[in-house]
């Protein structure tokens, strides 16, 4: 039982260059999040898909798009990486307990 | 208005003592939730305790416990017999039943527990 896991772990990117960040967790949540976490700050909300087939934008959604493959896999895609997307970056499921499972996060620059 | 706010941005406390973290919240949604998530210096985010907003007992995970004030809009964390592994950043955050799925955050409060 690997819980939520996301690749890759780090990434450098120039400007204007796209990129996928996976998530995939193995406990069936409906529910999946993708966060992103500037330094000093608290996580926000970018994108939410409360079941496989339905994405929503939550608090900072551009700049991004998102896929939910499967129940198993939320993607979050960059189209044209800009410096102020430079963040760690977290997936997220839940349970119906409401504990949210964070995978280990994605550390990204574009430069 | 912000959503979340945590006061504190920084905390000591002695091992084995008690230790408060302040979180209050906005919302005019009769019917919300309330989390605690533990940030280590290694990154990851461990969820602690969840508290719903009808939900008459407080709620206690282990040394974890939710102090939850529904009038004053307060859901302060207090950690019991504080530990050299407690020391990390922790954050409040909530979800509103009208859009379950959006959690607000606070901007955290970084625990440090001396020896």
């Amino acid at each position: 039982n690997a819980g939520v896991t996301q690749t890759p772990k780090f990434q450098v990117l120039k400007t204007g260059q796209s990129m996928t960040l996976q998530c995939a967790q193995d406990m069936n949540h409906n529910s999946m999040y993708w966060y992103r976490q500037d330094p000093g700050m608290g996580l926000r909300l970018i994108y939410y898909s409360a079941s496989e087939g339905t994405t929503d934008k939550g608090e900072v959604p551009n700049g991004y798009n998102v896929s939910r493959l499967n129940k198993r896999e939320f993607s979050l895609r960059l189209e044209s990486a800009a410096p102020s997307q430079t963040s760690v970056y977290f997936c997220a499921s839940i349970s119906r307990e409401n504990e949210q499972f964070f995978g280990p996060g994605t550390r990204l620059t574009v430069l | 208005a912000q959503k979340i706010t945590q006061t504190q941005p920084g905390m000591f406390v002695q091992e084995k003592e008690a230790v408060t973290l302040d979180c209050t919240y906005d919302t005019s949604d009769p019917s919300y939730g309330l989390f605690w998530y533990k940030q280590p210096s290694s990154g990851e985010m461990i969820f602690l305790i969840y508290q719903g907003s009808y939900d008459q007992q407080n709620a206690t995970e282990g040394r974890y416990s939710l102090n939850f004030q529904k009038a004053r809009k307060s859901a302060n964390l207090v950690i019991s017999a504080s530990q050299l592994g407690d020391s990390a950043m922790y954050f409040c955050a909530m979800r509103e039943a009208y859009n379950f799925n959006k959690f607000y955050f606070g901007s955290g409060t970084k625990l440090n527990v001396k020896p």
